[in-house]
């Protein structure tokens, strides 16, 4: 089955700097990558996704890029904020047939 | 307001016993799901069920049991044969299968064993 590993575990960065969070996948059949965000307390919701025909996609201050070949995708926040701070899952499935498969998350923490 | 609803939000289990976690959906997904999180651990996928009275086993399914009657209704009990239960349970849907596969969660459900 498919196994998705995430790096970093925790990470600081200063308010305004960039954040790249990695996560790498091993079911080359996986065609479905998305990013999930979850606050203190809160549920994880969505905050951008990527499918394999695409290898980038940007949504203002994040963005995504794939690497099919590599099997690895990043996530990549710009101009972090301090309401940037929770915790990052990437995940992969292959559309619809298989359920998301998450990596083990990534604390970002942003300092004022 | 439509949604994905857990109840409760916390849920104290005394050892040996079963309880019983709700998850109730009104977006018209076919596909449910119940991820367990722990520190440090992810998301991990108890079961799924993509229809109705039809559901599979994830990679951490001993001691758990489902049921899928309801269309809008994936509750999860956390028998007396799970070891250690204490955990944050997270409930998920999607619209279906071979469609954008989105997952949409509840707010959560705190077990704790006492």
């Amino acid at each position: 089955g498919e196994n998705v590993e995430q790096h970093p575990s925790t990470l600081s960065v200063q308010e305004g700097d960039s954040a790249v969070i990695k996560c790498t996948y091993s079911d080359s059949a996986s065609n479905y990558f998305p990013w999930y965000k979850q606050e203190l307390g809160k549920r994880p919701q969505l905050i951008i996704d990527i499918r394999s025909n695409v290898g980038e996609k940007k949504d203002q201050r994040i963005a995504v890029t794939l690497n099919k070949t590599a099997k690895h995708f990043s996530l990549h926040i710009t101009e972090t904020q301090p309401e940037d701070s929770a915790v990052y899952f990437c995940a992969a499935s292959i559309y619809g047939n298989t359920p998301l498969v998450f990596g083990k998350g990534t604390r970002l923490s942003v300092i004022a | 307001d439509g949604g994905i609803t857990q109840s409760p939000k916390y849920l104290f289990r005394k050892e040996g016993q079963n309880v019983t976690l709700s998850c109730e959906q009104n977006l018209n997904h076919d596909a449910m799901y119940w991820y367990r999180q722990d520190p440090g651990q992810g998301l991990r996928l108890i079961y799924y069920s993509q229809i109705v009275n039809d559901f599979q086993k994830g990679d951490i399914a001993e001691g758990y049991s489902v049921s899928r009657e309801k269309k809008e209704s994936f509750p999860l009990t956390v028998t007396s044969a799970q070891k250690n239960p204490t955990a944050f349970y997270l409930c998920a849907s999607s619209i279906g299968p071979g469609l954008a596969t989105e997952a949409f969660f509840g707010q959560g459900t705190r077990l704790t064993v006492v």
